[in-house]
């Protein structure tokens, strides 16, 4: 089944506490990225990757970092989080400006 | 400059009413994609349709049909004999060829359907 694949669904962690939430999809696809969705803002795209080893800075990537090794991972870290990342963040993949399909979303709460 | 607009924040229907959800969008491009996405209680993206600018035939598909028209930069979604499984927050979505961003969907700021029994 093609799918895009995060985790953790939900995390609850602390200010300053690194965490990495993965992302991997079996569609072979070029582009991935990552979305944050937040009330009244709606969705921004934070990291955008066109290849293994390309990847450049979407609208809000301020306290973010991604790495793509490998065409099917596409991690997002945050090493020192605030309580203002906390959000809903999708990870997506996608033939380009073709169009893209997401993950379920991952909760995250920084306290 | 690229834009979706959902002008409707809310939107509450009986069940098996008909209900529109309406799209503009700007942009700069000749050619464009325009999706529409679903995301229900639960949370997550739900891909339901993708559109070409050089297509503008409408198309249904079971109790959904979308009317896109170039010359108002509309891209409504129609639901019909609504149920309320359909209650969730429904994006438009644009994505652009020329100007694009590593595949970036500029999305509106999404409808809130909800469907009372």
């Amino acid at each position: 089944e093609a799918q895009v694949t995060q985790n953790p669904r939900y995390l609850i962690t602390v200010t300053g506490k690194k965490l990495t939430v993965t992302c991997s999809q079996n569609m072979n696809h070029e582009y991935m990225s990552w979305y944050r969705q937040d009330p009244g803002l709606g969705l921004r795209q934070i990291y955008y990757s066109m290849n293994v080893e390309v990847t450049d800075k979407g609208d809000v990537p301020e306290g973010y970092k991604v790495s793509r090794k490998e065409k099917r991972n596409f991690p997002l870290i945050l090493e020192s989080p605030s309580p203002n990342q906390t959000s809903l963040y999708f990870c997506a993949s996608g033939p380009g400006f073709l169009g893209a399909f997401f993950g379920q979303g991952t909760r995250l709460t920084v306290v | 400059a690229q834009k979706v607009t959902q002008a409707q924040t809310e939107i509450s229907v009986v069940e098996k009413e008909d209900v529109t959800l309406d799209c503009v969008y700007e942009t700069r491009d000749t050619t464009y994609y325009l999706f529409w996405y679903k995301q229900p209680p639960s949370g997550e993206l739900v891909f339901l349709i993708r559109r070409n600018s050089f297509d503008e035939q409408n198309e249904i598909s079971g109790r959904y049909s979308w009317n896109f028209q170039k010359s108002t930069s509309s891209f409504n979604f129609t639901i019909t004999a609504s149920q309320v499984v359909d209650s969730a927050v429904y994006f438009c979505a644009l994505s652009e060829r020329v100007y694009n961003q590593g595949g970036k969907l500029i999305f509106g700021q999404g409808t809130e359907l909800s469907v009372k029994p």
